[in-house]
């Protein structure tokens, strides 16, 4: 997998390889974050959650790790599908007093077969 | 299967006419968010109401755009007038509050645009 931003760039993976995706989120205060999958023409879907005292959360076939050091946040997906292309999009609550979630620009995750 | 739902799906209107957006939560969720979406801005929280109460609305232009709850099976996104910059993807979502942070649960969006 490659290392990328907040900006949108297209990561290429092999049908059946690991995919990570990375995030550096903003604020050092934020307690929650979600990673969110966007296929074409569809709303954003939930992938995953994970909270500040957590470093790691296991889905099916995903991974959120989470480096409150460096404000760094993975999705790792497992044995990556033609199903997984999509947007995956990042998002962090800053104020855990309300509900308001800062999403970032989104990686695009493009499965060759 | 619960799932938000939002109509029209798609919109084509003249710059000056009214948008009315209409957002169907999921049963029992308190909590209903208003987002827009753009390719320059990406992912925007326009307003979000919770029990039906608008709690924040800091990212919705006052002048023209208009969010309500009717009630707790609709919530609505007005614009009037509308212009051709309103142009973009307008996602609903719900969520269950219950002290913390709600999973925001996102609807298939209406496509707006405005000639």
């Amino acid at each position: 997998g490659e290392s990328v931003g907040l900006h949108l760039p297209t990561l290429s993976v092999q049908e059946g390889d690991n995919s990570i995706i990375n995030c550096a989120y903003s604020n050092s205060a934020s307690d929650y974050f979600i990673w969110y999958k966007q296929e074409s023409g569809k709303g954003p879907q939930f992938i995953i959650d994970i909270r500040s005292n957590m470093d790691k959360r296991q889905g099916q076939r995903v991974t959120v790790l989470l480096n409150k050091t460096v404000k760094h946040l993975s999705l790792q997906i497992a044995a990556t599908q033609p199903g997984d292309s999509a947007v995956y999009f990042c998002a962090e609550n800053i104020d855990g007093a309300n509900s308001k979630l800062t999403f970032g620009k989104g990686i695009t995750l493009s499965v060759r077969p | 299967d619960a799932r938000v739902t939002q109509t029209p799906r798609h919109k084509v209107t003249e710059m000056g006419q009214e948008v009315t957006m209409r957002c169907q939560p999921i049963l029992g969720h308190n909590t209903v968010f208003w987002y827009r979406q753009t390719m320059m801005q990406g992912l925007e929280l326009l307003a979000y109401f919770r029990n039906r109460a608008p709690l924040d609305d800091s990212g919705m232009p006052k002048d023209r755009f208009s969010a309500e709850m009717p009630d707790a099976t609709l919530a609505t996104l007005k614009i009037q007038p509308s212009e051709p910059r309103d142009s973009a993807v307008y996602f609903c979502a719900s969520g269950l509050w219950a002290g913390r942070q709600e999973t925001q649960y996102f609807g298939p969006g209406t496509r707006l645009l405005v000639l």
